[in-house]
């Protein structure tokens, strides 16, 4: 069956970097974009942008340009997002879902906590 | 940017009842990229109706979706228990995706 796995949580201090990753498995990896989506609390999902696996382009939300990084390894099936200089404001669940054409962002991980704190 | 207003924001109702849930659009969404999805407590969203009316996979047939231009329903025929959770709408059929703000559905 499809399955999306992220790392686990992270904590880090106001300026940092973080680095989540996202193992594909259950299908050809190469055939479906890769999306990042994060959802602060109680709030909805917001889309950060996508990567085409096989060739590595990407398309970022314009919020996110500039300090959003998106790049996948085909050998080892697995996608990964770099936000850089993160705030407060950053804290929030970070997802990775398989993008289809048709369907959307039909399976997707099942997330994780990136909290941002002094 | 398509920005999508979901209303009610919370929806009280009892098992066995019908819930209607609206999304509208800012501007006109292909039909063919509209999506909804449900989110419990601890987990990530679940893809339900993808294309508008389109089951995803393992969806029972108490789910269903409607809608063209700028509004789109979720319909649930006969809620059962484990369907009183969020709901978000979403399209994807222009950069940049955009989700709904969600309807939480609780037991009245």
């Amino acid at each position: 069956q499809v399955l999306l796995v992220q790392s686990g949580a992270e904590v880090k201090k106001p300026g940092a970097s973080v680095k989540v990753s996202c193992k594909a498995s259950g299908y050809t990896f190469g055939d479906f974009y890769i999306h990042w989506v994060r959802q602060a609390p109680g709030e909805g999902p917001e889309w950060m942008g996508w990567i085409v696996p096989n060739s590595g382009v990407t398309n970022y939300a314009e919020k996110f340009q500039g300090w959003v990084t998106m790049t996948r390894d085909t050998s080892i099936s697995t996608a990964y997002m770099e936000l850089t200089s993160l705030t407060s404001d950053d804290t929030a669940i970070y997802f990775c879902a398989r993008g289809s054409v048709t369907q959307g962002n039909d399976y997707w991980g099942q997330g994780t906590l990136v909290t941002v704190s002094s | 940017e398509v920005v999508l207003t979901q209303s009610p924001g919370t929806l009280s109702l009892s098992p066995g009842e019908r819930a209607t849930l609206s999304c509208r659009a800012s501007q006109s969404v292909d039909s063919r990229y509209f999506a909804w999805h449900q989110q419990k407590p601890g987990q990530a969203p679940r893809l339900l109706i993808y294309g508008t009316s389109n089951r995803a996979t393992g969806i029972p047939d108490r789910f269903s979706g409607g809608g063209s231009g700028t509004d789109f329903t979720l319909t649930i025929s006969r809620l059962e228990p484990e369907d009183f959770v969020v709901y978000f709408c979403q399209q994807y059929g222009t950069s940049p995706l955009t989700f709904g703000g969600g309807t939480k559905v609780d037991i009245k």
